[in-house]
């Protein structure tokens, strides 16, 4: 079935330095992808996304980019802080009325002091 | 102020007892989601409402049922519980056309 899914389990960076997370999709037809970050024992926190029709867009410290060419996806974090360490999750969203929205394996970053 | 509220945050249940989480709402979206997250892995949609119309995953096991009684509530049941659907479960809520979906704290189901 088409899924979204992740190249690295784990990533760890040093303090300061810039962070870039990997997600390849399988499914050309999303409307959004997604980033989520989760820090232990809590839910899921919107980060950033994406539309479909567009290859960059940027945040407060995030850039999400997007290559449709190689369905991949990657989140970058500029001057990675210690509050940065969590697990990130892309995820999809369908397109039109259909409203799912589907995970991936998600990347686990340490940030070290 | 918390928008999207699970409760109980913690629910320790007997092998094949039936059990019943909630959530609930309060940003009025249509859309309302229930997944199950398993230690290390990512979050796995069970099923999803839009509006009163139920979506069921077709990897859903039949154990495992939901029920949305009005905008603000939405339940999920399970009606044997193994010691496998012993997880995270992740309430959420996303206004139709939108992309961010909004999440609860989530329970920690044990099954014992």
């Amino acid at each position: 079935g088409e899924s979204v899914g992740l190249h690295l389990p784990t990533l760890s960076v040093q303090e300061g330095d810039n962070s870039i997370i990997n997600c390849a999709y399988s499914n050309s037809a999303s409307d959004y992808f997604i980033w989520y970050k989760q820090e232990s024992g809590k839910g899921p926190q919107f980060i950033i996304d994406i539309r479909s029709n567009m290859d960059k867009r940027q945040g407060q410290r995030v850039t999400v980019l997007l290559n449709k060419t190689v369905k991949h996806l990657s989140l970058q974090i500029a001057a990675t802080q210690p509050g940065d360490s969590a697990v990130y999750f892309c995820a999809e969203k369908g397109s039109g009325g259909y409203q799912k929205v589907t995970f991936g394996t998600g990347t686990k970053l340490q940030v070290i002091p | 102020d918390a928008m999207v509220i699970q409760n109980p945050r913690y629910q320790v249940t007997q092998f094949g007892k039936p059990v019943t989480l909630s959530c609930s709402q309060t940003l009025n979206h249509n859309v309302m989601y229930w997944y199950q997250q398993k230690s290390s892995q990512a979050p796995k949609l069970l099923f999803h409402y839009y509006d009163k119309d139920f979506n069921n995953e077709a990897d859903t096991p039949d154990n495992f049922q939901s029920r949305r009684p009005n905008t603000s509530f939405c339940f999920l049941d399970i009606r044997s519980p193994g010691l496998g659907d012993a997880a995270m479960y992740l309430c959420a809520t996303s206004r139709e056309g939108g992309s961010e979906a909004f999440f609860g704290q989530g329970t920690r189901l044990t099954v014992v």
